[in-house]
């Protein structure tokens, strides 16, 4: 079974500043689909990036990119430009293309941005 | 709706009782998906909806649960003689699922279960 890890249950960073969110996964496919969903107090999942496994190129969304090593099983977010507003838990998730159609979730990190 | 609604978004039962947790998903999504959040923990998968079938419910924890999606729309998570450990955020996602690509899930914000 498909297994998401995320080491760090709690982070901080300065607002403006760069912060990096660690995620790792167990896959024996080939063709999956890797997501960072946020999480703020208000309990709405929020869909931030996604990286298709087939493609080299590292997604990026405005001042959110993902560092996607598939050999290493590593999946990584950066927040540039840290903002209040991104305080929130964060989720990384693996989805398997033709496989079970669930996102498998890790149990997430708390970010906090402080001002 | 432009949206996922869940309702109701708080409920607090007591130990025994049955709840109905309902989902209304975003018009012309053909899945649906019931995920159950404990504190602290990711949201880990329950059942999984395409049209009004369960296409996979092997996440649901015992006979207790079941949930129901009669006109392909709107569905409902029925939890029978609650106990204490149900207590979590209950989260509905849908998508308009596609035959190639990503399954990208659109979140409710869930509904809080307490059961004293």
């Amino acid at each position: 079974a498909q297994t998401v890890t995320q080491s760090q249950p709690e982070m901080s960073v300065q607002e403006a500043e760069t912060v990096t969110l660690s995620c790792t996964y167990d896959t024996s496919e080939n063709n999956y689909y890797l997501f960072w969903y946020k999480q703020p107090p208000s309990r709405q999942m929020i869909l931030v990036i996604r990286q298709e496994a087939y493609k080299q190129q590292n997604a990026t969304e405005n001042r959110f990119s993902v560092n996607f090593q598939k050999a290493a099983k590593s999946f990584s977010l950066k927040i540039s430009d840290s903002q209040l507003g991104d305080t929130a838990m964060y989720f990384c998730a693996y989805y398997h293309q033709g496989g079970s159609e669930k996102l498998v979730f890790g149990k997430g990190t708390k970010l906090t941005v402080n001002p | 709706g432009a949206g996922v609604s869940q309702t109701p978004s708080n409920k607090v039962t007591e130990k025994g009782k049955y709840v109905e947790l309902r989902c209304d998903p975003i018009s012309g999504h053909t899945a649906l998906y019931w995920y159950r959040q404990s504190l602290g923990q990711g949201p880990e998968f329950l059942i999984y909806f395409q049209g009004t079938g369960a296409a996979d419910d092997s996440g649901l924890p015992n006979d207790r649960f079941f949930a129901v999606r009669p006109e392909g729309s709107v569905s409902t998570l029925k939890i029978q003689r609650t106990e204490r450990g149900d207590s979590a955020v209950y989260l509905c996602a849908s998508s308009a699922r596609r035959s190639s690509g990503a399954n990208v899930l659109t979140f409710g914000a869930g509904s809080r279960l307490t059961v004293l």
